[in-house]
C-alpha cells in the first residue's frame, strides 16, 4: 500500500497567515494526489484534486503543487472559517490511501 | 444538487452483521462509482470499498475483505454496504462519496467530489 505522510500534524496561526502543509508518498503517484477540508462534525469537503486543481466553488487562495512524492497545500490568507483539518489523499493506486491529517488551529 | 444520504447505522453486537445505505439524488447515479470512507473517532479517513459505476467491479480495503460487500442498485439509485461478522474496531462514522468524473476506470478521478453526512456504526457488546 501507499503510504501518505502529513506534515506538520498540527499548527498554530492567525488569520492572514500563509499556512503551508505537505505530503509525502512513499512511491511515486504522478500527480494523482487530492486535498479535503473537514471541519468538526461534518463530512469531508475536496478542495484540491489532482494536485494542482481548484475544485468548482473552493476560494482562490487555496492552492495545490507538486507531483511525484512531495506534494503541498498553501492556504494564502487564512480566513476565520478555514480553521479545520486537512487530509490528503493518493488516488494512484488502490487500495487508496488519506494522510494523518493536518489541524489547523487559531493561534 | 447532489445529494448522498446514509442510513443503517446503530449499534450492534460484535460477530453480528448490519447493512448500510446511500440515497442518490441530483446526478446520474448510473455513471459514478462510488465509494465507502470511514472514520472511527477522533481518527482520521480511512478508504473502505469501491464499486465502479455499472457495478461491474468491486474493490475494498485487507481490513474488510472477505467480510463486507458492497453493491448497487442503479434502478434505485442507492449504494449498499453489507458488514458481517463486525468487530470493534469497524466502529466508525460511514461516508459514502461520489467518484470525481463519470465512467472512471483510474486514478485520475478517484477522488470524492460529494459526500454523504455520514452514519455512525458501533460494534459494542
Amino acid at each position: 500500500d501507499i503510504q501518505m505522510t502529513q506534515s506538520p500534524s498540527s499548527l498554530s496561526a492567525s488569520v492572514g497567515d500563509r499556512v503551508t502543509i505537505t505530503c509525502r508518498a512513499s512511491q511515486s503517484i504522478n500527480n494523482y494526489l487530492n486535498w479535503y477540508q473537514q471541519k468538526p462534525g461534518k463530512a469531508p469537503k475536496l478542495l484540491i484534486y489532482a494536485a494542482s486543481s481548484l475544485q468548482s466553488g473552493v476560494p482562490s487562495r487555496f492552492s495545490g503543487s507538486g507531483s511525484g512524492t512531495d506534494f503541498t497545500l498553501t492556504i494564502s490568507n487564512l480566513h476565520p472559517e478555514d480553521f479545520a483539518t486537512f487530509y490528503c489523499q493518493q488516488s494512484h493506486t488502490i487500495p487508496l490511501t488519506f494522510g494523518g491529517g493536518t489541524k489547523v488551529e487559531i493561534k | 444538487q447532489v445529494q448522498l444520504v446514509e442510513s443503517g447505522g446503530g449499534v450492534v453486537q460484535p460477530g453480528r452483521s448490519l447493512r448500510l445505505s446511500c440515497a442518490a439524488s441530483g446526478f446520474t447515479f448510473s455513471t459514478y462509482g462510488i465509494h465507502w470512507v470511514r472514520q472511527a473517532p477522533g481518527k482520521g479517513l480511512e478508504w473502505v470499498a469501491l464499486i465502479s459505476y455499472d457495478g461491474g467491479k468491486k474493490y475494498y480495503a485487507d481490513s474488510v475483505k472477505g467480510r463486507f460487500t458492497i453493491s448497487r442498485d442503479n434502478s434505485k439509485n442507492t449504494l449498499y454496504l453489507q458488514m458481517n461478522s463486525l468487530r470493534a474496531e469497524d466502529t466508525a462514522v460511514y461516508y459514502c462519496a461520489k467518484d470525481g468524473k463519470q465512467y472512471c476506470s483510474g486514478g485520475n478521478c478517484y477522488f470524492f467530489d460529494s459526500w454523504g453526512q455520514g452514519t455512525l456504526v458501533t460494534v459494542s457488546s
